[in-house]
């Protein structure tokens, strides 16, 4: 198993670009989640899905949008790109519904300027 | 809405030397999360607890989860260099997805 993958691992966006940040998963879990981590300021969650076709905002979703076409991918887009918008991503994924352990992905680390 | 929070941010120690970070919810937790995160790193479980009071050991650290189930700590015993890392609780209350504390920051001077 890969577990979880996420593409590009660094990415440089001008402001007002957008793009679409590649999260997937070969655990057949029905959890995914989009965190965001600041320096010194822990995860925050952005989006989150509880199965295919499902998704929920976290904490702090403006100015991203998720789909969960399948169970393995949860791509995170970004539109008109802002310089708060730098960050590093990661995706996460746990098996189900009730207190199991998150898997993370390897992140992405995004500058914008 | 929930809060975890940690402390403390950042803690130097000697080689050697024992470590501690604390966790605080502002609500009780239906269990609680550790994990480590090595620098560049992404951040990796180590443990969960679920039961009031609650003691789980793995070699040299020591996770303990509150009576009340509104607090939690990390102890490192005798440190080593590859303890070096960000230490982080998250918590669940109820069917909200999991809040994490903003991390210990643990360097290790050898």
């Amino acid at each position: 198993n890969a577990g979880v993958t996420q593409t590009p691992k660094f990415r440089i966006l001008k402001i007002g670009q957008s793009m679409t940040l590649q999260c997937a998963q070969d655990m057949n879990h029905n959890y995914m989640y989009w965190y965001r981590q600041d320096p010194g300021m822990g995860l925050k969650l952005i989006y989150y899905s509880v199965g295919a076709g499902i998704t929920d905002k976290g904490e702090v979703p403006n100015g991203y949008n998720v789909s969960r076409s399948t169970t393995e991918d949860f791509p995170l887009r970004l539109e008109l790109a802002a310089p708060s918008q730098t960050s590093v991503y990661f995706c996460a994924s746990k098996i189900g519904t009730g207190a199991y352990e998150q898997y993370f992905g390897p992140g992405t680390r995004l500058t914008v300027t | 809405g929930q809060q975890v929070m940690q402390i403390p941010q950042y803690q130097h120690v000697q080689e050697g030397e024992d470590f501690t970070t604390y966790c605080n919810s502002s609500t009780t937790l239906s269990n609680i999360q550790w994990y480590k995160q090595r620098p560049g790193g992404h951040p990796v479980f180590l443990i969960q607890l679920v039961k009031s009071g609650e003691v789980k050991k793995q070699k040299r650290l020591t996770f303990q989860f509150g009576e009340a189930k509104k607090n939690s700590s990390l102890h490192i015993t005798a440190t080593q260099t590859t303890d070096v890392g960000t230490y982080f609780c998250a918590g669940h209350s109820g069917n909200t997805p999991l809040v994490f504390g903003k991390g210990t920051r643990l360097s290790v001077i050898a």
